[in-house]
């Protein structure tokens, strides 16, 4: 299957700062990504969709100014979480996919302290 | 819309016990339908998928499903399970958007094996 790497893996970063996510889609082009959050002992809830070269989709109750989605190339997404705070705590997974089925980066544990 | 229920949160087997994880999909049109699992701390991994073709879907480690669409279910299966299968497990189902798959997860059954 295909290849999509997810960068860093695990990230701690003080209240208050921004901390940025990177999703890659190795070995194919995605016009469309996908940004999964998933709570301790809970499933992924999708946030948001990314569009390459578009403004991102955010599901309800995912605020877009906290959650900065940025889909430059159609290799590259980014997510970055703006002024975070210890409930902004989860891991956090990324998707990129053909019509079919969807491949998932390794995801991301972002701890806040 | 498209959506997937996993009606038990947790099923407790003994080793070596044959397990079922029930899954149903909601759906008004045609479905691709998966089964990933999550170790601890760690992320996803395809057991398998439900494309089109043959409705028993054989997988890694052992897993199978079959795809019932008279019931709507996707049941995962596995006729004698290891220690080594604890983990969470997700039924998904697949929502075409602008030419890709967008993944909606179940809310997961998480397998634990007794020795």
């Amino acid at each position: 299957g295909a290849v999509v790497s997810q960068h860093p893996s695990r990230v701690i970063c003080k209240s208050g700062t921004s901390v940025k996510i990177e999703c890659r889609s190795l070995d194919f082009q995605a016009t469309t990504m996908f940004w999964y959050r998933q709570f301790p002992k809970q499933s992924l809830m999708l946030m948001a969709t990314s569009n390459e070269g578009s403004k991102a989709t955010y599901e309800q109750g995912v605020e877009k100014d906290k959650f900065l989605i940025n889909h430059a190339s159609l290799t590259l997404s980014t997510l970055t979480v703006t002024s975070a705070h210890p409930e902004d705590s989860s891991f956090y997974i990324c998707s990129a996919s053909g019509p079919a089925e969807a491949f998932f980066g390794q995801g991301t544990r972002l701890t806040v302290v | 819309a498209q959506s997937v229920t996993q009606l038990d949160s947790q099923v407790p087997v003994f080793e070596e016990a044959p397990v079922e994880l029930r899954c149903n999909y909601s759906s008004s049109v045609s479905v691709y339908l998966f089964w990933y699992v999550q170790y601890p701390n760690q992320g996803l991994q395809l057991l398998l998928k439900y494309l089109s073709g043959s409705t028993l879907v054989k997988g890694i480690n052992g897993f199978e499903a079959e795809f019932n669409k008279s019931q709507t279910s996707f049941h995962l299966r596995k006729p004698s399970v290891h220690i080594s299968d604890t983990a969470e497990y997700f039924c998904a189902v697949s929502v075409l958007y602008s030419s890709a798959s967008k993944i909606i997860f179940g809310s997961g059954t998480r397998l634990s094996i007794r020795p």
